[in-house]
């Protein structure tokens, strides 16, 4: 069935840094993948969205870019900063969207 | 904008006793989904509703029951209630024309504690 991987955390980084989170899937068909991000306390927001290979989502200076040869979909971010700090999740939704399936999610730590 | 709004936020109770959540979808969205999210885990799939109707079962109790209301609005009842039910429980909905391009917009969730 379709399914999420995703990196497991916690991850903590300085201000500033570069910061990767892997995100690979398992589908049949063509899903949308997505990413979400849930601040403590609160419920899951959309960050960014692709629908099709090789479409780039972005959002809040995060990126992610759906490849169909590697099944991935690697949030990024150039520079973080401590209000980034946050729990993401990887998510695909399928081809019949009557489901959506998460990753595990990371925990990320930003300090100054 | 409308968001989805669910209640009670927070909701305490014992074992073997019933809950009921109440979920309010976007308005003119027609797909609702509720999850369960223990604590550190990622959010789990019960169930979703489609115009009123089940359109697909995830991984929710027999205890547990849901449906969809005219209005949309859907509630969970979840009954004989056990320690491991204590997690937060997100709503969902979506347009049912963007199914599988589109996003789910979540509540702010409800928090149930069995003691």
């Amino acid at each position: 069935g379709d399914s999420v991987t995703q990196m497991e955390g916690p991850v903590t980084l300085s201000e500033e840094a570069f910061l990767t989170i892997n995100c690979t899937y398992t589908a049949t068909g063509y899903p949308s993948l997505f990413w979400y991000v849930q601040y403590p306390g609160e419920g899951l927001q959309l960050l960014l969205k692709a629908t099709k290979a090789d479409d780039k989502g972005s959002n809040k200076g995060f990126e992610a870019t759906y490849r169909k040869e590697t099944t991935s979909f690697h949030l990024e971010k150039g520079s973080v900063q401590v209000s980034d700090s946050a729990v993401y999740f990887c998510a695909l939704s399928g081809y019949t969207g009557n489901q959506f399936y998460f990753g595990t999610g990371t925990s990320l730590t930003v300090i100054p | 904008a409308a968001g989805v709004i669910q209640s009670p936020r927070h909701l305490i109770k014992e074992k073997r006793e019933t809950a009921t959540l109440k979920c309010y979808p976007i308005p003119r969205h027609d797909t609702v989904y509720w999850y369960q999210q223990g604590p550190g885990q990622d959010p789990q799939f019960l169930i979703s509703f489609y115009e009123k109707m089940q359109s697909d079962k995830g991984s929710i109790p027999d205890r547990f029951s849901a449906q969809q209301f005219s209005d949309y609005h859907s509630e969970l009842n979840m009954s004989s209630l056990e320690l491991g039910d204590s997690a937060l429980y997100f709503c969902a909905s979506s347009f049912s024309a963007t199914r599988n391009t589109g996003e789910l917009f979540f509540g702010e969730g409800s928090r149930l504690t069995v003691l």
